[in-house]
């Protein structure tokens, strides 16, 4: 049984295109995230998600619209699809924020 | 501000040598720190903490790490490596108070048989 898991696994689209990634945790944490990790592995967070309320938003594009309809998911929507948004898309979800995180598999994100 | 950097983004040892990969944080206050490991194709998955008790902190498939706040550093250390190991390990800094985790920069373990 999954803790955190995310669908779909893998995305391969034209530029210009609307895309969206599901996310769903059955640890029963509070926060949820969204983090971009690009080519070269470097890790970055997009947004953070506690109790529905968005709490983190770092300076990522307006195309990129996080949801949480409940505490248990996060989703992310990407509008308007460009080159450099080719990553893995991680969804994450923790306690609080002890940083002590756990992830998703990934969603590899591939935009020609 | 906070920062966290990580020295070599590629490590390889021989199996059975010891691993050795080294962190250096930057922070004002007294920091959190953690180690997290990413086999491929897969998340992240949490080796082990520190949240200002011990210094010498145990984590899981035999390593550990050590704050030296005089070094400002969290260096991961496994005695014996095994070819398992191999991996992407990530170096991570949360301050009390802040709500995010900043992960350095990653490095690469390559165990050669």
């Amino acid at each position: 049984d999954t803790a955190v898991s995310q669908t779909p696994k893998y995305l391969v689209t034209q530029m210009g295109n609307d895309k969206s990634i599901k996310c769903e945790q059955n640890l029963g944490h509070d926060t949820m995230y969204w983090y971009k990790q690009d080519s070269k592995k470097f890790l970055k967070i997009m947004f953070s998600y506690n109790n529905k309320e968005l709490i983190i938003n770092e300076t990522v594009p307006n195309r990129f619209s996080p949801k949480s309809p409940d505490k248990a998911h996060l989703n992310l929507h990407i509008n308007s699809l460009e080159l450099g948004d080719s990553a893995v898309y991680f969804c994450a979800s923790s306690k609080a924020y002890t940083g002590e995180l756990f992830f998703g598999e990934g969603s590899r994100l591939t935009v020609l | 501000a906070q920062s966290v950097t990580q020295l070599g983004s590629h490590v390889s040892v021989s199996e059975g040598a010891l691993v050795l990969l080294r962190c250096n944080y930057s922070s004002s206050v007294p920091p959190y720190l953690f180690w997290y490991v990413q086999y491929p194709n897969q998340g992240l998955q949490l080796l082990l903490k520190y949240t200002s008790a011990a210094t010498l902190v145990k984590g899981i498939n035999g390593f550990e790490a050590e704050f030296k706040k005089s070094e400002t550093s969290f260096h991961l250390t496994k005695p014996s490596a095994h070819m398992s190991d191999a991996a992407e390990y990530f170096c991570a800094v949360r301050t009390q108070g802040a709500q995010k985790l900043l992960f350095g920069q990653g490095t690469r373990l390559t165990i050669n048989p």
